[in-house]
């Protein structure tokens, strides 16, 4: 069965830190990755993915994650933190077609100190 | 295009009272779905469809009834609402790509749900 682990529920950066949020999975098939982010009083949005080929995936917001099939890893990272960048940011895998294979990690809340 | 949209934003009910959640796509999504959000739970899936007509249980169906009667539709329901069904519900929308394995999921705003 497959699951989602995202270390740490809370993680608090500077303005203009960079950000690393932490996912790991276990998968029996090779998995597709998600990373979604949800802002107050809003529904997810996607803000990457990963489903084949090349491992580090680029997304909205100068977002990126890198696919580490021998950590079961795909840590979400931005270079430098922005203010607007404060959200809860959820990690997902899926092991087969359709939306009702994936499953969500708990979450991590960012918070984005001046 | 409005994407998905949910009604109500809001609502309060007493336990044992009856509701019915709408959610209404405008992107000819095939599939669409019913998640409920906990804190530190993340998003369990309640139940989902793949059509027109069609629906399937998700992870926690228990208490909640679902119906697509339209594409672009689908109704959540509870019929007798209990306080562990206190939570904020979301619908989300995706269509299988060509030649895609996996789709994106377009979720709404989503409802605030309280049982007193």
């Amino acid at each position: 069965a497959q699951s989602v682990t995202q270390l740490g529920s809370h993680v608090s950066v500077s303005e203009g830190a960079l950000v690393l949020l932490r996912c790991n999975y276990s998968s029996s098939v090779p998995p597709y990755l998600f990373w979604y982010v949800q802002y107050p009083n809003q529904g997810l949005q996607l803000l990457l993915k990963y489903t084949t080929g090349a491992t580090l995936v680029k997304g909205i917001n100068g977002f990126e994650a890198e696919f580490k099939k021998s950590e079961t890893s795909f840590h979400l990272t931005k270079p430098s933190a922005h203010m607007s960048d404060a959200a809860e940011y959820f990690c997902a895998v899926s092991e087969g077609t359709g939306g009702f294979k994936t499953i969500f990690g708990a979450g991590t809340r960012l918070f984005v100190k001046a | 295009n409005a994407g998905v949209t949910q009604t109500p934003k809001f609502r309060v009910l007493k336990t044992g009272q009856s509701m019915t959640l709408l959610c209404a796509q405008d992107m000819n999504h095939e599939y669409m779905y019913w998640y409920r959000q906990d804190p530190g739970m993340g998003l369990r899936l309640i139940h989902y469809s793949v059509g027109e007509g069609t629906t399937a249980k998700g992870e926690v169906p228990d208490g909640y009834n679902v119906s697509r009667l339209k594409k672009q539709n689908f109704l959540l329901g509870l019929e007798s609402a209990a306080p562990s069904q206190t939570s904020v519900y979301f619908c989300a929308s995706s269509y299988p790509g060509q030649g895609s394995f996996q789709e994106t999921q377009y979720f709404g705003p989503g409802t605030r749900l309280l049982v007193l």
